[in-house]
């Protein structure tokens, strides 16, 4: 069954650039939407159908998907972007939602 | 602005039917390309999709508690609810109830916006 991959954690200084990764088959002939999590909170969208912002979601975050890898780039990381952050796809052959396993990103 | 509350009780007894209702405010359960999902999350685990319904009644359900699970629309509370029957331990998670946007296909392919802000839920007996 589809599975999507994400790595568990990652760490990036202020002002760096983070590009979370999510992997799965031939991902990029899915709508892929991401999302950030802080802790305690609810999860919100800030990346739908690949590439679109959602209004209010800073211009620092941008996505791509091709081939197998789906990425959420987060340009000049500042410390509030610490959080954990989840890729999800709609798997037409079950018929079912997925998230990938979420990445943890630590600002340093 | 659209709001999710959700609402249910925070003790559930193994073996018993965890039911859980999420209002809507500043939106019609009934409007617009929406479904209406829920999702939970165990302790220090990620998300996990437990299914979607149309205010038409089209559902779909994650396979794995499906042959347990009931999520319906009322249309008159403007209310999501979920009934989970013969819940165990590994039931145990914060519940989020959430508006799933869907393109012209029809099928949830879309995105989860917003969320409600999630209700714990505990299984122990």
């Amino acid at each position: 069954s589809y599975v999507l991959t994400q790595t568990p954690s990652m760490s990036v200084a202020p002002g760096q650039t983070a590009r979370i990764t999510c992997e799965g088959n031939q991902v990029e002939k899915k709508s892929l939407h991401w999302y950030q999590q802080k802790s305690g909170q609810a999860p919100i969208r800030v990346m739908s159908y690949d590439d679109e912002r959602p209004p209010g979601v800073p211009e620092r975050f941008s996505g791509t998907n091709s081939g197998d890898t789906a990425t959420l780039t987060i340009s000049g990381v500042e410390a509030g972007d610490e959080a954990d952050y989840f890729c999800q796809v709609w798997d037409s052959d079950y018929d079912r939602v997925l998230f990938g396993g979420g990445t943890k990103l630590t600002v340093l | 602005q659209v709001q999710l509350q959700e609402s249910g009780p925070g003790l559930v007894k193994p073996s018993q039917t965890l039911s859980l209702t999420c209002t809507i405010s500043g939106a019609s359960v009934n409007s617009g390309n929406y479904y209406w999902s829920w999702i939970r999350q165990r302790p220090g685990v990620g998300l996990e999709w437990i299914g979607s319904v149309l205010y038409t009644g089209r559902r779909f359900y994650n396979p794995s508690p499906k042959s347990r699970l009931t999520i319906s629309v009322d249309m008159s509370k403007n209310q999501v609810t979920l009934s989970l029957r013969s819940v165990t331990a590994a039931d145990a998670a914060v519940y989020f109830c959430a508006r799933q946007h869907y393109d012209r296909s029809g099928s949830p392919v879309g995105w989860f916006d917003p969320w409600g802000q999630g209700t714990l839920v505990t299984v122990s007996s």
